[in-house]
């Protein structure tokens, strides 16, 4: 069956570390996206991609980044973690005007 | 950009009783919008969505209204039950071909009170 998967799925890590968080997903689908979710937020789009070296910023893109090398696969980077970006991380893909499937979310928290 | 508020931020009723969950979005072009729901610790589902030539859905317990000259749009559970408690996201998109880009509202926490 089709999935999406993320990984890890509990990080914690120290204020200015880099961090990797993965999405790799089996739906072939075109469309994926980086949300956080915060009490009170809801769901925030961080990145998003809509194919193979096509990345773009989202509501709350800064201090994130993203790159597409595959279909597969889009990892998000933290470059020097801060403790503001302690959250909830969920990915997700599409296919055009279709449902979105998400991960089981990452749990991110920075000390 | 695209801007999603929701309303009420809780929601409590009795099982059997109706809920409702009200938002509001910014942009005109926005053409679809699903409602996700939720579970403690789970991810996100959808559990219905309406297309901007459409002004009611329904789908068993579920509806969702939408009103494109208010940009508003809603989302009615009918006798609720212990398992609707969750909580539920409300989203606008603009989907074309190649483009979609969905944004979600702040989420309403039901709970069924059995």
């Amino acid at each position: 069956d089709a999935e999406i998967t993320q990984s890890p799925r509990h990080k914690i890590t120290e204020t200015g570390r880099q961090v990797t968080l993965a999405c790799h997903q089996t739906w072939n689908h075109n469309n994926m996206f980086w949300y956080r979710q915060d009490l009170g937020h809801g769901l925030r789009l961080i990145h998003y991609s809509y194919g193979v070296q096509d990345t773009n910023k989202g509501e709350v893109s800064d201090g994130y980044s993203v790159s597409r090398s595959n279909t597969e696969d889009l990892p998000l980077t933290l470059e020097s973690a801060a403790s503001s970006q302690t959250s909830v991380y969920f990915c997700a893909s599409s296919e055009w005007g279709d449902v979105l499937t998400f991960g089981a979310g990452s749990r991110l928290t920075v000390l | 950009g695209e801007n999603v508020e929701q309303h009420p931020s809780t929601l409590s009723v009795q099982e059997g009783d109706s809920a409702v969950i009200k938002c509001t979005y910014s942009d005109s072009a926005s053409n679809y919008f699903p409602w996700y729901k939720q579970e403690l610790g789970k991810r996100p589902q959808l559990i219905i969505d309406i297309r901007s030539n459409v002004g009611e859905k329904k789908d068993q317990r579920i509806a969702v209204t939408l009103n494109k000259t208010a940009k508003h749009f809603s989302l009615h559970i009918t006798e609720t039950q212990p398992e609707d408690s969750a909580v539920y996201f409300c989203a606008a998109s603009e989907s074309k071909t190649s483009y979609d880009k969905v944004i979600f509202g702040p989420g309403t926490s039901l709970s069924v009170i059995p």
